[in-house]
């Protein structure tokens, strides 16, 4: 009955890899986000879809490209792996575009080594 | 733009003591809603209270109350009878239309027995 998921938990891999993290809500949510929480433990938007639509991409690498094939789906793939892309990525739904509380995954760590 | 300000990167309070945390914002919005979010050591965001920016009345949720002083551009969570468990990193975070949230750099809040 997980609200929000995200596979996988944890992700160690090589500079230089292309890797994906899914995120599945359950919740019948409209929207969904991509957030990066950085080793300061710093907290920034990346994406948001809304009904498979991009409705916000804040100045994101173009190495990192969202897919929505349903609005219950948000996955985020992300191309030559940087020692900086080292983060712990949230994905996040809310019921749409208004400033409704939006919902939390558990969260991807991810090593780049 | 859009800023959250939390001074206090670290707090501390006794067992069943009262512990309150700062938050401070900046929005040209008249219409968003503002949020306090704990993150304890497993990682997981957990949604502690909620208040829209038009409502006067502050938020409550049995232990958690906030002080939103809408002039003053200022939302801070009073935790009363507070608990082990409430160890954690807490968020205030800003919501607006578009639904963006914007977090401040978060507080750890440890507490004593």
């Amino acid at each position: 009955d997980t609200a929000v998921s995200q596979t996988p938990k944890y992700l160690v891999t090589q500079m230089g890899n292309d890797k994906s993290i899914k995120c599945e809500q359950n919740l019948g949510h409209d929207t969904m986000y991509w957030y990066k929480q950085d080793s300061k433990k710093f907290l920034k938007i990346m994406f948001s879809y809304n009904n498979k639509e991009l409705i916000i991409n804040e100045t994101v690498p173009n190495r990192f490209s969202p897919k929505s094939p349903d609005k219950a789906h948000l996955n985020l793939h992300i191309n030559s792996l940087e020692l900086g892309d080292s983060a712990v990525y949230f994905c996040a739904s809310s019921l749409g575009q208004g400033a409704e509380t939006q919902y939390f995954g558990p969260g991807t760590r991810l090593l780049v080594l | 733009a859009q800023t959250v300000t939390q001074s206090q990167p670290e707090m501390s309070v006794q067992e069943a003591e009262t512990v309150t945390l700062s938050c401070t914002y900046d929005t040209s919005e008249s219409d968003y809603y503002l949020f306090w979010y704990k993150q304890p050591p497993s990682r997981q965001m957990i949604l502690v209270i909620r208040q829209e920016a038009y409502k006067q009345q502050n938020a409550t949720e049995n232990r958690f109350s906030v002080n939103f002083q809408k002039a003053a551009k200022s939302f801070s969570l009073k935790i009363s009878d507070s608990q082990l468990g409430d160890a954690a990193m807490y968020f205030c975070a800003l919501g607006e239309y578009g639904n963006k949230l914007v977090f401040g750099a978060g507080t750890i809040l440890r507490v004593k027995s």
